[in-house]
């Protein structure tokens, strides 16, 4: 069965404070990783799609990553704009089915 | 303003109440779903449709009923909820059938009392 787990559950940053956050997944077959944005109160809003082992996609001050194994959203420089819920689904050819990690709550402090 | 609008935004219904979640997108999208997410717990999958046609029911009890008349609406008609059922309520669409990042709406807060 598709896995995804995310860490760390919470992360706290100062601003300007670099970190990453990790999306661990076990699928038969990837098709697609996915990252999202989920600010409270909203539904997630689409950042991401990774398809192979060695892709990167940058927006702004995140970059994320792909390896056979994980995903990693890095966060550059952060504000405290970037503060919300940071959700990772994969999605394989076995099972179109997008499956959800548990989701990465980010704080930015001024 | 995503492009996928759900109302109500907020719905407190007692347990035995009947109410129905309208989704709807103006994106041009071909598949439509329904997610329930619940807190620190990962968004659930609980329907699918594409091309107005139901592809998907993943295991969702029957008091929870989707219906898809177009594929610019998707509404969830409640009924007999439980307590365990309050959540987040998701409606997402995507151009085809699990292609793709999709879009969501902002969801609807449900409490059953």
């Amino acid at each position: 069965e598709d896995q995804v787990t995310q860490s760390p559950e919470a992360l706290r940053l100062q601003e300007g404070e670099s970190s990453s956050l990790n999306c661990s997944y076990t699928v038969s077959g990837l098709r697609g990783l996915f990252w999202y944005r989920q600010d409270p109160g909203k539904g997630p809003e689409f950042l991401f799609t990774l398809y192979s082992a060695g892709e990167e996609k940058e927006k702004e001050r995140l970059k994320a990553t792909l390896t056979k194994k994980e995903s990693f959203l890095h966060i550059t420089a952060p504000k405290p704009e970037d503060s919300a819920t940071y959700l990772c689904a994969v999605q394989s050819y076995n099972n179109n089915d997008m499956r959800f990690g548990a989701g990465t709550r980010l704080t930015v402090k001024p | 303003e995503t492009g996928v609008t759900q109302t109500p935004r907020h719905l407190v219904m007692g347990m035995t109440n009947k109410k129905s979640l309208k989704c709807e997108q103006h994106l041009g999208h071909n598949a439509m779903y329904w997610y329930k997410q619940s807190a620190k717990k990962p968004l659930e999958l609980m329907f699918v449709y594409s091309l107005e046609e139901r592809v998907e029911n993943n295991s969702v009890p029957s008091r929870f009923s989707p219906e898809c008349p177009n594929s610019s609406h998707l509404f969830l008609h409640l009924h007999t909820l439980q307590p365990e059922d309050s959540a987040l309520y998701l409606c997402a669409s995507s151009p085809t059938d699990r292609v793709g990042g999709y879009t969501f709406g902002s969801g609807t807060r449900l409490t059953v009392v």
